[in-house]
């Protein structure tokens, strides 16, 4: 069964500074990957998408690396903003089966 | 806009009480998805649908119960058999093997 896992649980660092979110699933076999962010209380907003044929993806100050046969993808963060403060969570889907989740990396910018 | 509408936003629950979660998408996306979060747990699979009139049991069914007779509809009933239903329930849509939306989510609070 697949098994996503994100680390660290919570990260703090001061603005301006560039960030990498981990994250490692157990089984390969994997068809993409999608990387989420989530404001407390609300919904899950798309950041990034990979496909299984890919190595990444970027979408402005973030970029997202999957590496299949090691089982690890990275978010990227550039030049990180107070803004940029949320959860992040990793999902991997492996074919016609859903995604399949992390618990999540806490991230919070200080000014 | 496309996208996914959740209602409502906030719903309590006396015990013994069955209520339905609403999740409409106008995305024309063919599957459909029920996730669960709870604090520290990371989101679990409900049910899922991949096509009208079609659905299948994801990790936690147990006191779930879902319908699809149209494809933009997924509504969850939430029953009495379910001893802990406190908790924060998201519902997405995707095409099948592609990338997810979620919606804003619906807070249940049994009182």
């Amino acid at each position: 069964k697949q098994e996503v896992t994100q680390i660290p649980a919570a990260l703090s660092v001061p603005e301006g500074e560039n960030l990498v979110l981990n994250c490692s699933f157990t089984d390969s076999a994997i068809y993409n990957l999608q990387w989420f962010r989530q404001d407390p209380g609300k919904g899950l907003t798309s950041l990034l998408l990979i496909q299984s044929s890919q190595r990444e993806q970027t979408s402005g100050r973030l970029n997202a690396s999957l590496d299949k046969s090691s089982g690890r993808s990275t978010l990227y963060i550039a030049a990180s903003q107070p803004g940029d403060s949320a959860t992040y969570l990793c999902a991997v889907s492996s074919g016609n089966t859903p995604l399949v989740f992390g618990k999540g990396t806490r991230l919070s910018v200080i000014a | 806009d496309g996208g996914i509408t959740q209602s409502p936003k906030y719903l309590f629950r006396k015990e013994g009480q069955n209520v339905t979660l609403s999740c409409e998408q106008n995305l024309n996306h063919d599957a459909m998805y029920w996730y669960r979060q709870d604090p520290g747990q990371g989101l679990r699979l409900i049910y899922y649908s991949q096509i009208v009139n079609d659905f299948q049991k994801g990790d936690i069914a147990e006191g779930y119960s879902v319908s699809r007779e149209k494809k933009e509809s997924f509504p969850l009933t939430v029953t009495s058999a379910q001893k802990n239903p406190t908790a924060f329930y998201l519902c997405a849509s995707s095409e099948v093997l592609g990338g997810y939306t979620f919606g804003s989510g619906t807070r249940l609070t049994v009182v």
